[in-house]
């Protein structure tokens, strides 16, 4: 089945400790990108890859950090996570040149 | 940044009737997208509107577009309790995934 992958689904943390929420792929899709989503906000855009060792910043990048080693993975780095990052995150992932996301299930964090 | 805006933020409505939701947008766009998302799940895509097109159908979805409003609107027909989910308008500048840009979204309650 075609599809994107996160984990952890869910994760409750404390402030400072380092944690990864990966982000997987099967469908060969070049472009992938990570999103979160809070209350009376909408989805805003962290971070995105065009395609392999290519990254770029959305419109919230601040505090995250990404990388694309792979096609198919696209892990979501939180070096120093703060309360203010508690939040529902997306990765979702398209083939060039295509207009339609994929989205995985989302990960639900909590930063104590 | 947030391009489209959804209105109303929540509609509710009994089983059978028909859902309007509406999407106004602020840029010239190349298309417009509308998305589902099951409470706490990802995204899922239903429809794309190009910015040369008025209207379109998928099933009991119809989408119009007005692009000298810079608005759009979805429709449900014979609505049924499982079209119960937050519904969000996404906006495409250029037609690539990359620059999808959400709005906030509307919650929709079909009443058994």
């Amino acid at each position: 089945e075609a599809q994107v992958t996160q984990n952890p689904r869910y994760l409750i943390t404390v402030t400072g400790k380092k944690l990864t929420v990966t982000c997987s792929q099967n469908m060969n899709h070049e472009y992938m990108s990570w999103y979160r989503q809070d209350p009376g906000l909408g989805l805003r855009q962290i971070y995105y890859s065009m395609n392999v060792e290519v990254t770029d910043k959305g419109d919230v990048p601040e505090g995250y950090k990404v990388s694309r080693k792979e096609k198919r993975n696209f892990p979501l780095i939180l070096e120093s996570p703060s309360p203010n990052q508690t939040s529902l995150y997306f990765c979702a992932s398209s083939s060039s040149g295509a207009n339609v996301l994929t989205f995985g299930a989302g990960s639900r964090l909590t930063v104590l | 940044s947030q391009q489209g805006e959804e209105d109303p933020q929540a509609l509710s409505i009994q089983e059978g009737e028909n859902a309007t939701m509406n999407c106004s947008y602020k840029t010239s766009i190349n298309n417009l997208q509308w998305y589902r998302q099951n409470s706490g799940r990802g995204l899922v895509h239903l429809i794309l509107i190009r910015s040369n097109e008025r209207e379109k159908h998928s099933g009991r979805l119809r989408v119009t577009l007005d692009t000298s409003k810079k608005s759009s609107s979805l429709l449900i027909t014979a609505s049924r309790a499982a079209d119960t989910a937050s519904y969000f308008c996404a906006t495409s500048t250029s037609g690539s995934a990359r620059q999808l840009t959400f709005g906030s979204g509307t919650q929709l309650t079909v009443l058994p």
